[in-house]
Order: C-alpha cells, then sequence, then structure tokens
C-alpha cells in the first residue's frame, strides 16, 4: 500500500539559510499534517491543510510557512534557519469525511542546522 | 487546552512479562486515540486508533482500551518480546474543529532478553 512520502530524509543547513521540505500524502487522502519533534521531545503539530486551504495553525514559527499544491503534496518552506530548527519533521495525510480521522505518518525529514 | 501524559516515562522489563501502559487526557471530548510506536531516530508507526464510540480495539499481541470519560486509555503487550523494546505515544484528536494530534511525551519500554 501507498504511504506518506517526504523529502528529502535528511537535510543540513547552517544557520540563516532556507530549507524546503515536502510531502507527498497518500492518494485520495485530502488533509495533510506537519509537525516538529525535537531531539527528546513529543511531536508538535505545526500547520494543517484541507483542499489546499490552510485549516489550522498551531506553533509555527514566522519564519516558517507552508502550502498545499493542486496535486495534493505539501511544502514547507523554513527561512533564517536557527540551531533550534534542528529537529525531525513529520508530514502526515488522513481522508477527510469520516469519523476516524487516522493520520498516516510519514518516515520525517531530519533536519541539522549547524 | 487538551493535554496529554503518560506514566512512567521508561519502563524496563524482562522479556515474556505481560504489559500495561496508561495514557491520561484531561479533555475527554475526543474523536479518537491512536498509540504509536517509534524506533529511535525514526518515523511514527501507527499500532492501534480507537473511536471515541469503541472501547477497544486488538491487533496481534496488542490491546487498546478507551475510557473516554475518565480520560483514560490503556495498551496491552502480551508476551512482551525484546523486539518490543521502542517509545510508545499516545495521541488524540480533540473535538472543536482542530483535527490535530496531540501528543503525550511518550514511554521509553526496554524488553531485556
Amino acid at each position: 500500500a501507498a504511504g506518506v512520502i517526504q523529502s528529502p530524509r535528511h537535510l543540513i543547513k547552517e544557520k540563516r539559510e532556507t530549507a524546503t521540505l515536502k510531502c507527498y500524502p497518500i492518494p485520495r487522502h485530502d488533509t495533510v499534517y506537519w509537525y516538529q519533534q525535537g531531539p527528546g521531545q513529543d511531536p508538535q503539530f505545526l500547520i494543517s491543510f484541507y483542499e489546499k486551504m490552510q485549516s489550522d495553525k498551531g506553533s509555527i514559527p514566522d519564519r516558517f510557512s507552508a502550502q498545499q499544491f493542486s496535486d495534493y503534496h505539501s511544502e514547507l518552506n523554513m527561512s533564517s534557519l536557527e540551531l533550534g530548527d534542528s529537529a525531525l519533521y513529520f508530514c502526515a495525510s488522513s481522508a477527510s469525511g469520516g469519523l476516524r480521522y487516522e493520520q498516516y505518518f510519514g518516515p520525517g525529514t531530519r533536519l541539522t542546522v549547524t | 487546552k487538551q493535554e496529554v501524559t503518560q506514566i512512567p516515562a521508561a519502563l524496563s522489563v524482562p522479556e515474556g512479562e505481560n504489559l500495561v501502559l496508561n495514557c491520561s487526557f484531561t479533555d475527554s471530548a475526543i474523536y479518537n486515540l491512536q498509540w504509536f510506536r517509534q524506533d529511535p531516530g525514526k518515523g511514527l508507526t501507527s499500532l492501534l486508533l480507537i473511536q471515541s464510540s469503541q472501547r477497544e480495539q486488538t491487533s496481534g499481541r496488542l490491546n487498546a482500551s478507551l475510557d473516554k470519560s475518565s480520560g483514560r486509555s490503556t495498551l496491552y503487550i502480551a508476551a512482551s518480546q525484546p523486539g518490543d523494546s521502542a517509545t510508545y505515544l499516545c495521541a488524540v484528536v480533540s473535538q472543536g474543529g482542530s483535527e490535530k494530534l496531540v501528543f503525550g511525551k511518550g514511554m521509553k519500554l526496554t524488553v531485556n532478553p
């Protein structure tokens, strides 16, 4: 079965640089979520999109922006990177319209800021 | 604001034991609760999802129960194996518009051979 795809899997950037993370949801899933997991921390919700519109926003820094495209893939853009942005970034997708709200997670992108 | 708690933070047991992992949440108005497994530095693997109308779900040696009114869930692992060693996280989707998952801080399980 198709799963959520994230690219790249690993990314190393320097402070003040920009990074773009990509997420390809499971086919026919219309909702995408982004989570950030710092070292030793639980995943924290950043932002979500439903049918290409932002549906919810969590503790996402103003330096970050995201969007969902017409093919439902999503990109998380991170500018002016800081050391504290080093984390695992997960994308999850779900199919709306039911009661399950089950989210399927991708393998994550490990971002290291040096 | 929904808060999810998992106690204890870590557990070390000998192989073969039956285990109970606890999860509590402060707001009982939830759509569902999911249990995840995470190996070090790896992604989140969904183990079980319990909808708010359900009491329990089973998958192999895993059984998860939900008591929504008391804000509690338990994950039961039968006949634990060293391969079960991982961090287990529970997370809920609360009612009220947002479909985001709110996670507990996880419980690190070590099963010793």
